[in-house]
């Protein structure tokens, strides 16, 4: 079925460093890549999304890759500040078939000042 | 504020009762979606709503679960005869038509305990 892996399942940097986060996908008929940010009891909020028909968006500090071919994108958060500690989701989903995410298993994201 | 909502935020309940939980999605958002999530991992897919039809279902759904969306608009998760290992947060979301079809807003979640 369709998974999602998602690597590192900690991350640990100091404030001004930068944090990538990998995810692949199974499903080579997924088209939409969200990104999600989670706080301790709060729901996932959307951060940054990317569409099969595009390689690379950017949102002021946050980037996110997509390499359709190997089936994995990645998240890049530049100049990371102590707010950006929460815990990170990637996902993926095709439209066409309902539009449900599938998740991967999250990355806690640890910035020390 | 016109974000997803959903009530309760917490429940706790005995095993063996029933519960019932409620989502109001964005205004107008036409696609509606439950999702479960356990501690320390992904939230995974339960159901969805187009409208007020009930497109799919997940494995995870059992016979003790059931939603509806009865008029399009709010949704009912309803869990009966409730059993320990179905304590986890409960997520709703909701995606509106248009270009942007396939993003999904997450309301803040009803954590349940089940004892």
């Amino acid at each position: 079925g369709e998974n999602v892996e998602q690597h590192p399942s900690t991350l640990s940097v100091q404030e001004g460093d930068s944090a990538v986060i990998k995810c692949t996908y199974s499903d080579s008929a997924s088209n939409y890549f969200p990104w999600y940010k989670q706080e301790l009891g709060k729901g996932p909020q959307l951060i940054i999304d990317i569409r099969s028909n595009v390689g690379e968006k950017k949102d002021q500090r946050i980037a996110v890759t997509l390499n359709k071919t190997a089936k994995h994108f990645s998240l890049h958060i530049t100049e990371t500040q102590p707010e950006d500690s929460a815990v990170y989701f990637c996902a993926a989903s095709n439209w066409n078939q309902g539009g449900k995410l599938i998740f991967g298993q999250g990355t806690e994201l640890s910035v020390k000042p | 504020d016109t974000g997803v909502s959903q009530n309760p935020r917490h429940k706790i309940t005995k095993r063996g009762q029933n519960v019932t939980f409620r989502c109001d999605p964005i205004s107008e958002h036409n696609r509606l979606y439950w999702y479960r999530q356990t501690l320390g991992q992904g939230p995974e897919f339960l159901t969805y709503f187009q409208n007020e039809a009930q497109l799919e279902k997940s494995r995870l759904l059992s016979d003790r679960f059931s939603a509806e969306r009865p008029k399009g608009s709010f949704s009912t998760l309803e869990i009966q005869r409730t059993e320990q290992g179905d304590s986890a947060m409960y997520l709703c979301a909701s995606s509106q038509r248009g270009i942007e079809q396939d993003t999904q807003y997450f309301g803040p979640g009803t954590r349940l305990t089940v004892l």
